[in-house]
């Protein structure tokens, strides 16, 4: 079991680009969690899905930021475009699905936008 | 709306010393509390889970307790090594449909552990 798997682990770019955050949970786990941790607002639930299917996505900041999960083993999180206050630590999690299952988190991808 | 406080912000303690983490909850609705330890640089990893209808659940030399009603839960350590120096967060599940598979995290207590 190699855990879960985030790429890049650090991400540097200039304001306005676009960066796209990918994450490859556990095999079998059919929910996937995008966060956002930083020192001001601690960790952060971004959006969810479930069997591949967006459950939840109230705490994607702004239309800026968009998931996909095009399959059980591949997500991305994408800022188009960026900004400063957008450099954080975003990390992926799974899970096997049921509430009373414990998440798994990736390492997680350090984003500086200059 | 669910809000977690985790007390001490952060703790710093003698090699061998037993040490308690508080962690307290608004809304007593919830299905889980889990206890996660992170270390510096590295994702989160899950320490204990303890559902809604149960007290506490212990692993190795952790013990963590629930009080659902009071909303408030401990993290014991017992015989505290320099290992253990880490973050550790606590995180609830609200109940309900819509509340969906949501944690909501606390900020977290910082322990180190001084050999």
């Amino acid at each position: 079991d190699a855990g879960v798997i985030q790429s890049p682990r650090h991400e540097v770019t200039e304001m306005g680009q676009e960066v796209t955050l990918r994450c490859k949970p556990i095999s079998g786990h059919n929910s996937l969690f995008w966060y956002r941790q930083t020192m001001m607002r601690g960790l952060e639930l971004l959006i969810y899905f479930n069997n591949n299917v967006p459950i939840d996505d109230s705490g994607m900041p702004e239309d800026r930021f968009s998931a996909k999960m095009p399959n059980a083993s591949f997500s991305t999180l994408k800022i188009q475009p960026s900004e400063p206050r957008d450099s954080a630590v975003y990390f992926c999690a799974s899970s096997p699905g049921t509430v009373n299952s414990p998440l798994h988190f990736g390492n997680g991808t350090r984003l500086t936008v200059t | 709306k669910q809000e977690v406080t985790q007390i001490p912000a952060a703790l710093s303690v003698p090699e061998g010393e037993n040490l308690v983490l508080n962690c307290s909850f608004t809304d007593s609705a919830i299905y889980n509390l889990q206890w996660f330890r992170q270390d510096p640089g590295k994702g989160l990893t899950s320490l204990l889970l303890i559902q809604s209808s149960q007290r506490e659940q212990t692993s190795g030399r952790l013990n963590a307790s629930l009080d659902k009603s009071s909303g408030r839960s401990t993290l014991y350590i017992a015989a505290s090594q320099p290992g253990d120096s880490a973050t550790y967060l606590c995180a609830v599940i609200g109940e309900g449909v819509m509340r969906g598979n949501k944690l909501v995290f606390g900020a977290g207590t910082i322990l180190r552990v001084k050999s």
